[in-house]
């Protein structure tokens, strides 16, 4: 069966500060790969998805940044965290090709101080 | 621009009863739409998928249906539990299948 992890579950960072968020799957093979940030009393945004290994597209404009180095993982990054980047963000995975069921992570909640 | 207004943004409702979740979109070429579970804080359970060319899933006491024409699909909850209390989302991902927008979610709290 598979499987989708994230770390760390929570995260207190300054602002200015770097970020690395990781999320990884198992049990899979050629995934499509996507990163969302829930804000307070909002929906999800999608921020990127890969549809493979060094392929990103970006939704969202913003302080942020994604990296697929492996099949299997996802990387969100930022050089200089903002106020604004707080919120819980989550991972989720298709079976590739377009249109599938996704299948979320536990996700990472972000509170930038 | 593809948007997923969902209504209402809360509901409480006694256990036993059935209720109905509506979801509404604006661009009616989408690829499927999903309908997830979400308890607080925590990540989302898939619960429905309905690809563009069906009408309804069904999946124990869940129904959701799909009207592209209208841009509506509906969630039936069928003799609700407090288990059942979470928030309640839908997405609609459009024709390129990628980009998938999600309402602001519906609140259900099911009352023992």
């Amino acid at each position: 069966s598979q499987t989708i992890h994230q770390w760390p579950a929570t995260l207190v960072q300054p602002v200015g500060s770097p970020l690395s968020l990781e999320c990884t799957v198992e049990g899979t093979s050629n995934p499509n790969l996507y990163w969302y940030r829930q804000a307070a009393g909002r929906g999800l945004q999608l921020l990127f998805y890969s549809v493979g290994i060094g392929q990103i597209s970006s939704e969202v404009p913003q302080n942020l940044s994604a990296s697929r180095p492996q099949d299997r993982q996802f990387i969100l990054s930022s050089k200089k965290l903002l106020l604004s980047d707080s919120g819980f963000y989550l991972c989720a995975w298709d079976r590739g090709g377009a249109g599938n069921e996704q299948y979320f992570g536990p996700g990472t909640r972000l509170t930038v101080t | 621009k593809q948007e997923v207004t969902q209504i209402p943004a809360a509901l409480s409702v006694p256990e036993g009863e059935n209720l109905v979740l509506n979801c509404s979109f604006t661009d009616s070429a989408i690829y499927n739409l999903q309908w997830f579970r979400q308890d607080p804080g925590k990540g989302l359970t898939s619960l429905l998928l309905i690809q563009s060319s069906q009408r309804e899933q069904t999946s124990g006491r869940l129904n959701a249906s799909l009207d592209k024409s209208s841009g509506r699909s509906t969630l039936y909850i069928a003799a609700s539990q407090p288990g059942d209390s979470a928030t309640y989302l839908c997405a609609a991902t459009n024709t390129g299948g990628f980009k998938t927008i999600f309402g602001a979610g519906t609140r259900l709290f099911v009352k023992a």
